[in-house]
């Protein structure tokens, strides 16, 4: 497996305002994707991470909402941008080491919007 | 149609019982298939990958059936420790994102 870390643990923040999540990964991986998990509910797939080139993003989710970057084989941030208290989630990075499809999961990002 | 289905639970059974999770799949084009755990507020951990072939880890089995686009998981002899969700995950080919079912939660009473 691998040793992920996600800054910050949690946050409270103010609707209309930004906040950048970002994930950090001890060893060089290729594929990292971010997830979301809403109160109550299981996780859904916002986009795939991908190094050198734009963000590849599911449906119902956009670039300008959720840009992301992804500067090198270790590290990725999401900026989840003008907050509603709609997007007061959980926000989870994950790695996929290269093995059987096998990922692996951040501590995750409570986000809380008042 | 969910791409990914699971009975929510909850599954309340006491310690030593068996109990087993179905989930079903809509996309046949999915070619990995995992258990993750997750315990309440943090994040999934994998459990067991599921093979054609069946596999075992302990108390733990899990089989597909691709035929009928259906994996399960048994529990033998709960403990306490079991205690929670249980997410039903798959990939497709080449993609190699990962669709979740809701999870299935079980609570093991003493």
């Amino acid at each position: 497996s691998a040793v992920i870390s996600q800054k910050p643990s949690r946050d409270i923040c103010q609707r209309g305002t930004s906040l950048t999540i970002q994930c950090q990964v001890d060893s060089q991986v290729t594929m990292m994707f971010w997830y979301r998990q809403q109160p109550g509910q299981s996780l859904t797939l916002i986009a795939t991470a991908n190094q050198g080139s734009e963000a590849t993003y599911e449906s119902g989710f956009v670039i300008d909402k959720f840009p992301i970057s992804r500067p090198n084989l270790t590290f990725s941030t999401l900026t989840v941008s003008n907050m509603s208290p709609e997007d007061s989630s959980i926000y989870l990075c994950s790695v996929d080491l290269g093995t059987r499809d096998e990922q692996y999961f951040g501590p995750g990002t409570r986000l809380t919007v008042t | 149609r969910k791409e990914v289905e699971q009975d929510p639970g909850p599954f309340n059974v006491p310690e030593g019982a068996t109990v087993a999770f179905n989930c079903t799949y809509s996309n046949s084009a999915s070619q990995s298939f995992f258990w993750y755990r997750q315990d309440c507020r943090k994040e999934p951990k994998l459990l067991m990958s599921v093979y054609s072939s069946g596999n075992e880890d302990g108390r733990f089995t899990a089989q597909l059936n691709r035929a009928s686009q259906y994996i399960s998981l048994l529990i033998r002899d709960s403990k306490l420790s079991d205690s929670a969700t249980y997410l039903c995950v798959v990939t497709d080919t080449g993609r190699r994102a990962l669709t979740f079912g809701s999870g299935t939660r079980l609570q093991v009473q003493p």
